[in-house]
């Protein structure tokens, strides 16, 4: 079953916008989150992360959201840049299982000019 | 090396055939991963090794998939009696350890295609 949901699987957004991207998970052991990015034909690349001890984390244009009552989680990148387009995954660690790192699908942000 | 290297990048093979897929980690990471991307989908784990612990082979579809990591540091992902269900992009990571806070650092991945 699908531990970690990205229910978008597109986004559009206008340079210079925000783009809010939108992660659920169902998983309680959950603790540890973490936004990936993928280039076409490259492997993912690590974004940005955020412990479930935190309810925010923020690195320059990006910053992640942790709703844990409501098991959400939300990337926002502010401006949005022509660079950004790209597939997001979301992703999350288990205390149990540090090693089974769980993704979503993936969303496809695209940054139109 | 710099970063996590993996071979070849792109194999082509009959259905029934057996593939070999290769992963160099990033020096001095002693844990190693294996993950599938199927088209429309997202990541799969399969398998991670970590030191010289038993690996988690919990992710693996079908005993025709095996892995070894040899000298705790380059692995090879076999798959037996391919089926054209496998063909997908198989991505290796690896990191310095697992643990709350790692970073898996990805290759570019293997895309598979089985006819």
């Amino acid at each position: 079953d699908q531990q970690v949901k990205q229910n978008s699987p597109s986004l559009s957004v206008q340079e210079g916008r925000i783009s809010i991207l939108n992660c659920d998970y169902t998983n309680s052991m959950f603790d540890y989150f973490l936004w990936y990015k993928k280039y076409p034909a490259e492997g993912p690349t690590f974004l940005i992360s955020i412990s479930s001890i935190k309810d925010k984390n923020e690195d320059g244009r990006f910053t992640v959201f942790l709703n844990k009552s409501a098991k959400h989680l939300s990337l926002h990148i502010v401006p949005s840049q022509p660079g950004d387009s790209a597939v997001y995954f979301c992703a999350a660690f288990a205390t149990d299982s540090w090693g089974k790192l769980q993704f979503g699908a993936g969303t496809q942000v695209v940054v139109t000019p | 090396g710099a970063g996590v290297s993996q071979s070849p990048s792109n194999k082509v093979t009959e259905k029934g055939k057996d593939v070999e897929l290769r992963c160099d980690p990033i020096s001095g990471h002693t844990a190693l991963y294996w993950y599938r991307q199927s088209l429309g989908q997202g990541l799969e784990f399969l398998i991670y090794f970590q030191g010289n612990s038993a690996p988690d082979k919990s992710g693996l579809p079908s005993d025709r998939f095996s892995a070894e990591r040899t000298g705790g540091s380059v692995s090879t992902l076999t798959i037996q009696r391919t089926q054209q269900e496998d063909s997908a992009v198989y991505l290796c990571a690896s990191s310095r350890r697992t643990g709350a806070g790692e970073k898996l650092f990805f290759g570019s991945g293997t895309q598979l295609s089985v006819l």
